[in-house]
């Protein structure tokens, strides 16, 4: 059972250009959204992170936006970079520090 | 150490050979959590260490799988009698109480053949 869906699977986007990556959830007892990117051969580093009692939450060029009623939440990449071509997941947890429960991930490239 | 450190990095076993994957975490974190990512998606939860207490083993695949933490600091990942479809990526997290971050090693590529 999947319980975080992640779309698209794969995205190409111009340098200068805006990523939009969508998650949608299950679980309600979820309480904890956290983003993170992922490099070939090396693990997810934490990107930003989410509670529902926010809509948005902005780190950067990083803005991750909920959407409580509907379940889903998004991650921008503003003024994507070519540098920012990586693979990047979203996760939901009961608690921060609990479990992750990952979606399929999307891999971004940033074209120069 | 400055994060969390795996090894091996790369694994190959022959199938039904046992494997050991080991994890060192950061120093000081209670917390420590195993996942395994095949190829092309995300992880998945395997287990979850505080301290040397195996509190949650609720992904484990099969009996197979074994974890362990005696002294609450390096864990180990044993898989007996590895298949196929064992062949993942697993990855170690730990995190302090009170830290919402989890940060990741770099993993063990297992290929079994």
């Amino acid at each position: 059972q999947q319980q975080v869906k992640q779309s698209p699977q794969s995205l190409i986007v111009q340098k200068g250009g805006i990523s939009i990556i969508n998650c949608a959830y299950e679980n309600t007892a979820f309480d904890y959204f956290p983003w993170y990117q992922q490099f070939p051969g090396k693990g997810p580093a934490l990107l930003i992170a989410i509670r529902p009692d926010v809509s948005e939450k902005k780190e950067g060029r990083f803005t991750i936006s909920f959407n409580k009623s509907a379940k889903q939440f998004s991650l921008h990449i503003m003024d994507s970079q070519p540098g920012d071509s990586a693979t990047y997941f979203c996760a939901a947890s009961k608690a921060a520090g609990n479990k992750l429960t990952f979606g399929g991930g999307t891999r971004v490239l940033v074209k120069p | 150490g400055a994060g969390v450190s795996q090894s091996p990095r790369y694994k190959v076993a022959k199938r039904g050979q046992d494997v050991a994957l080991r994890c060192d975490p950061i120093s000081g974190h209670v917390s420590l959590f195993w996942y395994q990512q095949a190829l092309g998606q995300g992880p998945e939860f395997l287990t979850y260490f505080q301290n040397e207490a195996q509190l949650d083993k609720s992904g484990l695949p099969s009996d197979r799988f074994f974890a362990e933490r005696p002294e609450g600091s390096v864990s180990t990942l044993k898989i007996q009698r590895t298949q196929q479809e064992d062949s993942a990526v697993y990855l170690c997290a730990s995190s302090s109480i009170g830290n919402t971050e989890a940060f990741f090693g770099q993993g063990t590529r297992l290929t079994v053949v």
